[in-house]
């Protein structure tokens, strides 16, 4: 079935930076959108940026242009993001997201189980 | 402070209908952006519930529809159910933002 399958939970201490993988099965990982979207302990969600699997362009959300990375590895249909100069506030769980390319602002069909990160020293 | 409003919280008893609402502006759903809402149970990933403000995806009951006009968009559900208790968030896409996809705070829903 089509599903976004992350990786694991992460303690990470502040001013490192962490990666996070999301690999795609049950579909041609290149005909989709990736998104990652993040959530704080009892806040709501937030876009960080989108992955275009085909091409690699990105963009990203202002709030995080300088310290996050999105990447991606099309042997193993995974999507990456790394997120850098961690701090207290980065503490949440990141979800990929999958979205059509064929309309702009396109629904997220699919998402990943998440992968709680917390930053603490 | 998100981009799209929404109220924090909404109750209801079972069997009774809810809807909660979603507010942007001309540049996101007023600029003919579809809106989306997804139902985020307890401990879980978001769900996809209605696409392009009025669309069903497979599986999900003909209980929960979509609705927009103008820079508000409203979910409904009807024929309240204890499962449906859970967080919604209202989503689009913003003009005024490269690249930008937003999200409204989220509204817990309560059944009572």
């Amino acid at each position: 079935q089509v599903q976004l399958v992350q990786s694991g939970a992460e303690l990470k201490k502040p001013e490192t930076s962490v990666m996070v993988s999301c690999q795609a099965s049950g579909y041609t990982f290149t005909s989709f959108f990736i998104h990652w979207v993040r959530q704080a302990p009892g806040h709501g969600l937030e876009w960080m940026g989108i992955l275009n699997p085909s091409g690699g362009s990105t963009s990203y959300a202002q709030k995080f242009q300088g310290r996050f990375t999105m990447t991606r590895d099309m042997s193993t249909s995974t999507a990456y993001m790394e997120l850098s100069s961690l701090r207290s506030e980065d503490t949440a769980v990141y979800y990929c997201a999958r979205a059509g390319g064929g309309t702009t602002g396109a629904a997220f069909d699919i998402w990943g189980q998440g992968t709680m990160v917390t930053v603490s020293s | 402070q998100s981009v799209l409003t929404q109220p924090p919280s909404v109750s209801g008893a079972p069997g009774q209908r809810v809807t909660i609402s979603c507010t942007g502006s001309s540049s996101n759903i007023g600029a003919d952006y579809g809106v989306h809402w997804y139902q985020q149970l307890p401990g879980t990933a978001p769900k996809l519930l209605i696409y392009n403000n009025n669309n069903r995806p497979s599986g999900v009951p003909a209980r929960f529809s979509g609705s927009k006009s103008g820079t508000s968009a409203s979910l409904a559900i009807t024929g309240l159910q204890a499962e449906d208790e859970a967080d919604y968030y209202c989503q689009s896409y913003d003009s005024s933002l490269i690249g930008s996809r937003v999200f409204g705070g989220g509204t817990k829903l309560t059944v009572l």
